[in-house]
């Protein structure tokens, strides 16, 4: 059960588009539609942003969306703003009763 | 309102025991399962592994299966974390985490608790 793969680090200016990509296997992201997404600021528990591939809960804002292609999960911010700064990781179930999560994203907001 | 209410940081000697603990309030105990996340200093979040409260069904990531034991008291909500002798490379923040039913996500997480060894 190897950790899903994200980019280290992503960058963009105020305004623009950045995606987060996020790959597995034909075990996990590439087999269920259970991926999740979260963002989280230093010192803080993860906060949920996005669950079953493309869903927001409720008081997530709508910049946030993402989706999925065979093993490879994404997340699109969109408008990138100064507070969406943070550390972003992607997780996924595996099976029987079993997550691995991704290895994280850096977004910075130049 | 649900709240996941994790026990306070602890400051360790190498080969002592510990057990941590998240108390759950405002959602029906017995109807989810509830898990635990490490993330080491400067680094990511890592599933260690869960557990259902109503039968004890318990499940590990291969890397943790063996060094902790996950387990849970229902009569008073509340799910642990336990080492039997705790290593320097166990220093970490551990989050506890609440999966959704349909398993689409982790909804609700405790503070974290900070295990220095």
């Amino acid at each position: 059960q190897s950790a899903l793969t994200q980019p280290a680090s992503v960058s963009g200016s105020p305004g623009q588009s950045i995606t987060i990509s996020c790959t597995g296997t034909s075990s996990d992201v590439g087999t269920y539609n259970l991926v999740s997404w979260y963002q989280q600021n230093p010192g803080k528990a993860p906060k949920f942003i996005i669950y079953e591939v493309t869903k927001r809960p409720s008081g997530v804002s709508n910049r946030f969306s993402a989706s999925k292609s065979g093993n490879t999960a994404s997340l699109t911010i969109s408008g990138l703003q100064a507070e969406d700064e943070a550390d972003y990781y992607c997780c996924s179930y595996a099976g029987r009763n079993t997550y691995v999560f991704g290895t994280g994203t850096k977004v910075t907001v130049l | 309102e649900v709240q996941l209410v994790q026990s306070g940081a602890e400051v360790k000697k190498p080969g002592e025991s510990l057990r941590i603990s998240c108390q759950a309030s405002g959602y029906r105990f017995s109807s989810y399962w509830i898990g635990w996340v490490r993330q080491m200093p400067g680094k990511g979040l890592e599933w260690m592994g869960i557990i259902h409260p109503d039968d004890s069904d318990t499940r590990y990531s291969p890397s943790f299966q063996g060094q902790v034991t996950i387990s849970v008291d229902k009569s008073i909500n509340t799910a642990y974390l336990q080492w039997s002798s705790l290593k320097a490379s166990d220093t970490a923040m551990y989050f506890c985490a609440r999966p959704q039913v349909s398993w689409g996500g982790f909804d609700y997480w405790g503070q974290g608790t900070l295990v220095s060894v």
